[in-house]
């Protein structure tokens, strides 16, 4: 079964920028999705097919999908943006998400 | 404003099945191209997908759970209804629905439900 392979965790300064890696084969023909989920809250959809942004989704998410790996970025962290991200892609007609990464705003 | 919630029994016996409900507004699951699905994830750890059911009435299911989980659509009552059998302590977790619509995103999970809560005891 296709496996996604995300670091556990993530620390960013105020203002700087973070990157969240999503690892899997030859992850670039597939459609990567990114979600957000903040402490005791439900995923939020914050970046569709590999570098698309939602309605109301701020400019500072963007994403982009490359041979083996998948990456969120998130510019200008802010502390609101400290949260729990996973990615998703669909395999076989299946869903498979990666194991997510705790994003620590310092 | 597309709103889905989880409903059921929030504590289930070893062995019992799980019915949980999801009622949801705002999209009709008779529309090509519309899907709702079932994620679930157990206290402090990672979301795992469990299954999706499409408008076509197609369904799919997580291998590793596919001889335990059930997916059915009341699409006149806009409700999708999950079942999994002989539960365990392991199922412990919060469960969500969340809809899919291709033509806005794709086959992301684009609306989530806020989760419903689930025990089974030891």
């Amino acid at each position: 079964s296709y496996e996604l392979t995300q670091p556990l965790s993530v620390s960013v300064a105020l203002g700087q920028t973070a990157t969240i890696a999503c690892e899997g084969d030859n992850i670039e023909v597939k459609n990567v999705h990114w979600y957000q989920q903040r402490p005791d809250q439900a995923p939020l959809l914050v970046i569709y097919r590999d570098n698309n942004r939602p309605s109301g989704i701020p400019e500072r998410f963007s994403g982009s999908n490359s041979g083996n790996t998948a990456t969120l970025t998130i510019s200008r962290a802010q502390a609101g943006d400290e949260a729990d991200y996973y990615c998703q892609v669909w395999d076989s007609s299946i869903r498979v998400f990666g194991g997510g990464t705790k994003v620590t705003v310092l | 404003q597309i709103t889905l919630r989880e409903s059921g029994l929030t504590l289930v016996k070893p062995t019992q099945t799980l019915t949980l409900t999801c009622t949801f507004s705002g999209f009709s699951l008779n529309t090509n191209g519309v899907a709702v699905g079932w994620i679930r994830q157990p206290p402090g750890k990672a979301l795992e997908w469990l299954a999706v059911i499409y408008w076509d009435d197609d369904k799919r299911y997580s291998p590793s759970l596919r001889n335990r989980l059930t997916i059915t659509k009341d699409a006149s009552k806009n409700q999708v209804v999950l079942t999994m059998t002989n539960m365990d302590p392991v199922d412990t977790g919060t469960y969500y629905c969340a809809s899919e619509h291709v033509a806005v995103a794709s086959d992301a999970f684009d609306v989530w439900g806020q989760g419903t809560t689930v025990t089974v005891p030891s």
